[in-house]
C-alpha cells in the first residue's frame, strides 16, 4: 500500500537557520502530497500542498516541491524561526483515500 | 477556508463511563469525514472513515462497538468512546472532506479516563 517516510528527528536549529524535512514516498496512483504543520496542544494545519508532478508548495516561506522521478516531497525553509517550533506532517492522498501520513518530525528552534 | 470545529477540545472522564466527542463542518458540506488517534509525539492513525448516511469504515484493530461513528448530516460527525478506561486516553482529532478533495482538520480533543 500508499506509505511516507520521512527524516527521524527531533531537529534542533538556530534561528535563521536553513531547514530541510526529508520525505519520500510510495504509491500505486499519483497521489497529491502534503505537508501539515502541528503546533503544541492543536490539531493540524495544511502548511502547503502539490498535486502533480514538478508543482512546487509555498507558503509563510516554507516550500516543496513534487518530484515524481525520486518520490520525493522535501520540506525547506530558508531561515527558520522561533515560532517554526512544532511537528511536522508530510502526508500523501490518493483521490477519495484517506491521507498517508509520515511519522512526523519535529523541529524545534533555539534563539 | 474551510473550518473544522471539534467539542468539547478537552475532557475528562471517569472509567467506565462514555464519552461523546463532535465534529464539525462550518461552511461546507462534509460528504466523508475521518477520525483519527493520537498518541503522545506520535503520527496520527487512523480510525475509520465515515460518509454521510451510511455506516463507518473501521481500520483494522478499531473496536467499532467501543468507538461509535455517527455521520448522520452533512455537517456533523460524532466518536463515542463508550465504557472508556485509561488505555484509551489520546488526542482525537477529525477531518471532513467535500466529495474527496482536500480534507480539513479540527483542532482535536484531549481524552484523559481517570
Amino acid at each position: 500500500g500508499d506509505s511516507v517516510t520521512q527524516m527521524e528527528g527531533p531537529v534542533t536549529l538556530s534561528e535563521e537557520a536553513f531547514l530541510t524535512i526529508n520525505c519520500t514516498y510510495t504509491a500505486t496512483g499519483y497521489p497529491s502530497l502534503f505537508w501539515y504543520v502541528q503546533y503544541p496542544g492543536e490539531g493540524l494545519q495544511l502548511l502547503l500542498k502539490a498535486t502533480k508532478a514538478d508543482d512546487k508548495g509555498s507558503n509563510k516561506g516554507f516550500e516543496a516541491t513534487y518530484r515524481k522521478e525520486t518520490t520525493s516531497f522535501h520540506l525547506e525553509k530558508g531561515s527558520v524561526q522561533v515560532s517554526d517550533s512544532a511537528v511536522y506532517f508530510c502526508a500523501l492522498s490518493d483521490t477519495n483515500t484517506p491521507l498517508v501520513f509520515g511519522k512526523g518530525t519535529r523541529l524545534s528552534v533555539i534563539a | 477556508g474551510a473550518v473544522v470545529s471539534q467539542h468539547p477540545s478537552w475532557v475528562i472522564c471517569k472509567s467506565g463511563t462514555s464519552v461523546k466527542i463532535e465534529c464539525r463542518s462550518l461552511d461546507f458540506q462534509a460528504t466523508t469525514m475521518f477520525w483519527y488517534r493520537q498518541f503522545p509525539k506520535q503520527s496520527l492513525m487512523l480510525m475509520a472513515t465515515s460518509n454521510e448516511g451510511s455506516k463507518a469504515t473501521y481500520e483494522q484493530g478499531v473496536e467499532k462497538d467501543k468507538f461509535l461513528i455517527n455521520h448522520a448530516s452533512l455537517t456533523l460527525s460524532t466518536l463515542t468512546v463508550t465504557s472508556a478506561h485509561p488505555e484509551d486516553s489520546s488526542f482525537y482529532i477529525c477531518s471532513a472532506s467535500h466529495r474527496g478533495y482536500e480534507q480539513y482538520f479540527g483542532p482535536g480533543t484531549r481524552l484523559t479516563v481517570t
